[in-house]
């Protein structure tokens, strides 16, 4: 059975920095692109991070270039998520999903970021 | 960017009745290698979204044939015949065509 289990959100002030993890199992993680998809509270979906097999290839959109990062460690079967400079428009629960089809998500985790 | 634009906002049906949900994108979703990359997911209350279609009209392992996808390259439609209580929720379409992929805004599907 494929699992996606995310871990590290919580509350983080403006400006500080947070990362975020996915464990993955049930699945060979090294042959699929992974991603981070979010959804700010009552508000539709946004892709946030793809990241190749081989994690040499990372794609974002403008909205988070440049302050997030999205890598992967292959020999643990686990997806990340650095995320800095946070802003107030960040808090969203964040999902890992297995890509490009997104055929499988995790439960999601909560990022509030809050003075 | 690509936008996909749905519509309705929100739909009624009563159990055993069909519902049709539109999603519009500001260009065409057919690859070059002739896949029209467009995909739809239903997210139920408090649940993490699940695909149901994927590339305009396959449908995805375990859901429903209640569920069928048509379109052009650049109207998509989502039937959903005999509409079930657990067919409840925000029903998004998504694309995979080129970065940043994209989501349209959501159809909710309630129950009358």
């Amino acid at each position: 059975e494929v699992q996606l289990v995310e871990s590290g959100g919580g509350l983080v002030q403006p400006g500080r920095s947070l990362k975020l993890s996915c464990a993955a199992s049930g699945f060979t993680f090294s042959n699929y692109y992974m991603a981070w998809v979010r959804q700010a509270p009552k508000k539709g979906l946004e892709w946030v991070a793809t990241i190749s097999t081989s994690g040499s290839r990372t794609y974002y959109p403008d909205s988070v270039k440049g302050r997030f990062t999205i890598s992967r460690d292959n020999a643990k079967s686990s997806l990340y998520l650095q995320m800095n400079s946070l802003k107030s428009e960040d808090t969203a629960t964040y999902y890992c999903a297995r890509a490009p089809l997104f055929d499988y998500w995790g439960q999601g985790v909560m990022v509030t970021v809050s003075s | 960017d690509i936008v996909l634009t749905q519509a309705p906002l929100s739909v009624s049906v009563t159990p055993g009745e069909s519902a049709s949900i539109s999603c519009r994108s500001s260009k065409s979703l057919l690859s070059s290698k002739g896949i029209t990359s467009l995909y739809w997911y239903l997210q139920r209350p408090g649940k993490s979204p699940q695909l149901l279609i994927y590339q305009m009209s396959n449908l995805a392992s375990g859901v429903p044939d209640r569920f069928s996808s048509s379109g052009s390259e650049t109207d998509f439609t989502l039937k959903i015949s005999k509409v079930e209580t657990e067919d409840v929720g925000v029903y998004y379409c998504g694309h995979r065509l080129e970065y940043p992929w994209t989501f349209g805004g959501g159809t909710k599907l309630e129950l009358k």
